[in-house]
């Protein structure tokens, strides 16, 4: 079963806006990790975030974490028709840490 | 460095068959973990080895196995094809440890299987 819900579930922006995407999850975790997937395609890593971390940069992308409330939002500032996917959180739970828990996804489209 | 590399990219089976799909981690990575990903339960969990043994397995039934080879290369099998395991099926590699307090590290995926049971 999912470990969480990804909110929204599709979000639909302009070329240069941001777009924030949020992700609850239900378990103590050890880290977080962000995912992009172009159309049914591999799951592309974008950044991970461990839990006794807040704050996270990698280029456009913005994660934060917040612990207590176990959710965590991504953010991508300054949107292109390329940033157009699926993306997925992910997290491995304590004394799991093996294994991959993902969201369910928000699908985003970027419009030129 | 290549990446992922899974065999086949698309598959096409009747109900009752049986099915390998193939992964190749990147070159010295020695964990492989499988995925399910489905539109109705999206992407689940099915196993993760590390050197050749079978480390944790997700609430999928017996039909689904898997295996890991020497070099680091993984195998699973689906026996008995149903509808409902038309999916993507996603192979992942990380270098990762060996012991249980390792936290996780990245994982790298391939571009996935895709199998179609009619």
């Amino acid at each position: 079963s999912q470990q969480g819900e990804e909110d929204p579930q599709a979000l639909s922006i302009q070329e240069g806006e941001n777009a924030t995407m949020n992700c609850s999850y239900k378990t103590s975790i050890n880290n977080l990790q962000w995912y992009r997937q172009n159309s049914g395609r591999g799951l592309v890593h974008l950044i991970l975030i461990r839990s006794n971390e807040r704050e996270k940069h990698s280029g456009r992308l913005r994660v934060t974490l917040d612990t207590s409330k176990k959710s965590s939002s991504l953010l991508i500032t300054a949107s292109r028709a390329a940033d157009t996917a699926s993306y997925f959180c992910a997290t491995d739970a304590l004394g799991s840490a093996r294994q991959l828990t993902f969201g369910s996804g928000t699908q985003l489209t970027v419009l030129p | 460095k290549a990446g992922v590399t899974q065999t086949p990219r698309y598959l096409i089976k009747t109900r009752g068959q049986q099915v390998t799909l193939s992964c190749s981690p990147i070159s010295g990575h020695r964990s492989v973990s499988w995925y399910q990903q489905t539109p109705g339960q999206g992407l689940q969990f099915l196993f993760e080895y590390f050197s050749e043994t079978q480390r944790n397995k997700g609430n999928f039934p017996g039909r689904f196995s898997g295996r890991q080879f020497s070099n680091s290369r993984s195998e699973m099998n689906v026996s008995t094809l149903e509808l409902g395991d038309s999916a993507l099926y996603l192979c992942a590699s990380r270098s990762g440890g060996g012991g249980k307090s390792t936290h996780y590290n990245e994982q790298f995926f391939g571009p996935g299987t895709r199998l179609t049971v009619l």
